[in-house]
C-alpha cells in the first residue's frame, strides 16, 4: 500500500464550480503537506502548503489538513479554464526529509 | 533563465543505447531527484542526492544510474535503454529545510524504440 494515495480522476467541472481534490495518507510523522499544480508538458510547481492540521487559503486555494483522520484536501472555488491541470498532493516529515507525493488528479474546467 | 534546466527535451533512441540525460540548477539548492513520469503511475522516483557525496537508490532505479559532477549538476544514465524506459523524466532540486519545497526542471521526453 502507498504511503500517499489520491483519488485518481479526472475530473471535469463546469467553470465557476468549487472542485474538491483529495488526499489520504498513512505515516503518521508527515507534518508538511503541499500541493503541486502541473500543466501539460510542463513540469510540477508548487502550489501551497500548510503545517500541521487547520485550513490555509490564497485566493481561490484553500488548503485543508484533518491529521486525525490523515486526509488533506484542496479547494478551488470559482473554478476557471485556466485551473485545468494536474494536481499532486505531497508531504513531508519535520526532519527535512524528502517529500512524498501522490499520483496526481487530472482535472478539466470546461467554459 | 530558468532555475532548473534539462537537456535534451526531446530525446529519440534505439534499444540497447547509452543515453544520458543531465540537469542543472542555479538555485544552490542541495537537494537533486530525478524521476520518471508516465500516464497514470504518478511521478516514481529514481534517484536522489542530498549533497555532492551522496547518493540514493529511489524505488525504480534499475535500469539507471547518476552522477553528481558538482552541486549544481545532476546526470541520469540509460546503461541499455529499453522500450519501457520511454517516459517523461523530470529532475527536481530543493533545500534540506522544512518543508522540503521541491522545484521541477521542464522534463526530458525519451522514446526509446
Amino acid at each position: 500500500q502507498k504511503e500517499v494515495e489520491q483519488d485518481p480522476g479526472p475530473l471535469s467541472v463546469p467553470e465557476g464550480a468549487i472542485v474538491s481534490l483529495n488526499c489520504t495518507y498513512s505515516n503518521s510523522a508527515f507534518q508538511y503537506f503541499m500541493w503541486y499544480r502541473q500543466y501539460s508538458r510542463k513540469g510540477p510547481e508548487l502550489l501551497m502548503y500548510t503545517y500541521s492540521s487547520g485550513n490555509k487559503e490564497d485566493g481561490r486555494f484553500t488548503a485543508q489538513v484533518d491529521k486525525s483522520s490523515k486526509y488533506i484536501s484542496l479547494f478551488i472555488r470559482d473554478s476557471q479554464p485556466s485551473d485545468s491541470a494536474t494536481y499532486l498532493c505531497a508531504m513531508t516529515p519535520t526532519n527535512a526529509g524528502k517529500s512524498t507525493f501522490g499520483d496526481g488528479t487530472t482535472l478539466t474546467v470546461k467554459p | 533563465d530558468a532555475d532548473v534546466t534539462q537537456t535534451p527535451r526531446n530525446r529519440i533512441t534505439k534499444t540497447g543505447k547509452r543515453i544520458m540525460l543531465e540537469c542543472s540548477q542555479t538555485k544552490g539548492h542541495d537537494r537533486m531527484y530525478w524521476y520518471r513520469q508516465d500516464p497514470g503511475l504518478g511521478l516514481r522516483l529514481i534517484y536522489y542526492s542530498f549533497d555532492v557525496k551522496d547518493i540514493n537508490k529511489g524505488e525504480i532505479s534499475d535500469g539507471y544510474s547518476v552522477s553528481r559532477q558538482a552541486q549544481a549538476k545532476f546526470s541520469l544514465s540509460l546503461e541499455s535503454a529499453i522500450p519501457n524506459q520511454t517516459a517523461l523524466y523530470f529532475c527536481a532540486t530543493a533545500w534540506g529545510l522544512n518543508p522540503e519545497t521541491q522545484y521541477f526542471g521542464p522534463g526530458t521526453r525519451l522514446l526509446v524504440l
